[in-house]
């Protein structure tokens, strides 16, 4: 069935730091792809999306490019903030069954 | 806009009881509603799915008849965990989605933290 892979965490960066989180995908068909944040003790919130290969999401200084050859969406900001530390989850809407499957969720640290 | 409420945010109850929680859309209409539980740093486990006006659609290992799920309107979804033991103690998270061409997009409630004494 279709499954999401993401980076193990915590990821302990400093401020200004270039972040990467890796994540790649196994589906059937061309479903679209997600980054979604959670801060401590809250919901998600989405953070970006791509709905076909070659898209590039971004929204608050991140971005992640949907690669149908490597199966991957990786998340990327060129300057993390103390703000920025979160849990993040790449996901992906399965269009077979209906429903987002989600990868374990990678936890950033960021430090001043 | 894509607004995701829940209510309550926390409650704590004592075993044997049942406790409801809502989940409402508070700009848009949702047509598909959406249950996860997420144990401590953990990922999000998807325990059902329901349509306004149907049943929902439960996920192998989640029980039906504890968890009952229902989704009265466009805007409302209720869980009611029935005979809660601490064991159900966890976040629980709704999402929803509006249908048309952002069906594949989920708007996520801020969660609800069931603990049971």
């Amino acid at each position: 069935g279709d499954s999401v892979t993401q980076m193990e965490g915590p990821v302990t960066l400093s401020e200004e730091a270039f972040l990467t989180i890796n994540c790649t995908y196994t589906a059937t068909g061309y479903p679209s792809l997600f980054w979604y944040v959670q801060y401590p003790g809250e919901g998600l919130q989405l953070l970006l999306k791509a709905t076909k290969a070659d898209d590039k999401g971004s929204n608050k200084g991140f971005e992640a490019t949907y690669r149908k050859e490597t199966t991957s969406f990786h998340l990327e900001k060129g300057s993390v903030q103390v703000s920025d530390s979160a849990v993040y989850f790449c996901a992906l809407f399965s269009t077979g069954g209906f429903k987002t499957i989600f990868g374990a969720g990678t936890r950033l640290f960021v430090k001043a | 806009g894509a607004v995701v409420s829940q209510h309550p945010s926390r409650v704590i109850c004592k075993s044997g009881t049942s406790v409801k929680i809502e989940c409402r859309s508070l700009d848009f209409q949702a047509t598909t509603m959406f249950w996860y539980r997420q144990f401590p740093k953990q990922s999000l486990m998807l325990m059902a799915t329901s349509n306004e006006g149907s049943k929902a659609t439960y996920e192998q290992g989640v029980e039906k008849d504890k968890f009952l799920i229902n989704h009265a309107s466009l805007t409302l979804s209720t869980l009611t965990v029935t005979s809660a033991h601490p064991e159900d103690s966890s976040f629980y998270i709704c999402s929803a989605a509006s249908g048309g061409p952002d069906t594949d997009t989920q708007y996520f409630g801020p969660g609800t933290r069931l603990t049971v004494l």
